[in-house]
């Protein structure tokens, strides 16, 4: 166990919905960062927060948002859900602020867009 | 796509044999990690390996880094089917806390 948890482990939604999924990291971590595994592909990188600050964005739309509170937790917002939208979400924090030397990984949200 | 490649895709092997696994990316890299996945959940940090690195080792993985060839390769010796899993490479190139993902191998290891 990494220390890194996120919820729900699991969500269906429906195209054009609206979703949160959250993720409390590491104690002592105050980096975190998310990213988007379609099925059968390497993770592909969202956003990444240090200091509640955005440290840096990949190729994703501005639908695709974030949050990093005071105790480092994080959160990322999807609107106007696309069925493509639909895949693996995984949270990662770190132990140096914007240092990716190693990254532990929260076990990931599931989500389904029908 | 800005994700590197790595091959084979998929890896069958018996247990006590050793898997290799290959990795390559494209552009110039801090340091080059691998990470293992079950079942589609969270990643596992295995090792880290800088760029002025050319060789690795931890436990049974031996990692080698080619940065002339912008590829690295991962070794498990002596596999177990406690090893069943995919393996991703990862290269952080310094970019606003990005790593960027190959697209794995899935390694099945038989009993």
């Amino acid at each position: 166990e990494t220390g890194v948890t996120q919820s729900p482990t699991h969500l269906i939604k429906t195209r054009g919905q609206q979703v949160t999924l959250r993720c409390s990291s590491q104690s002592g971590h105050n980096t975190v960062s998310w990213y988007q595994q379609a099925l059968g592909q390497g993770p592909q990188f969202i956003f990444q927060y240090y200091r509640e600050e955005e440290n840096g964005r990949g190729n994703f739309p501005p639908r695709f948002s974030g949050l990093q509170f005071p105790n480092y937790s994080s959160e990322l917002n999807v609107n106007a859900l696309e069925l493509d939208d639909s895949a693996l979400y995984l949270c990662a924090s770190s132990l140096v602020g914007g240092n990716n030397e190693k990254l532990f990984f929260g076990s990931g949200t599931q989500l389904s867009v029908l | 796509s800005q994700q590197g490649e790595e091959d084979p895709q998929a890896l069958s092997i018996q247990e006590g044999e050793n898997a290799t696994m290959n990795c390559s990316y494209k552009t110039s890299i801090n340091n080059l990690q691998w990470y293992r996945q079950n079942s589609g959940r969270g990643l596992v940090h295995l090792i880290l390996i800088r760029s002025n690195e050319r060789e690795k080792h931890s436990g049974r993985l031996r990692v080698t880094l080619d940065t002339s060839k912008k590829s690295s390769s991962l070794l498990i010796t002596a596999s177990r089917a406690a090893d069943t899993a995919s393996y991703f490479c990862a290269t952080d190139s310094n970019q606003g806390g990005k790593l960027i993902f190959g697209q794995g191998t899935e390694l099945s290891v038989k009993p």
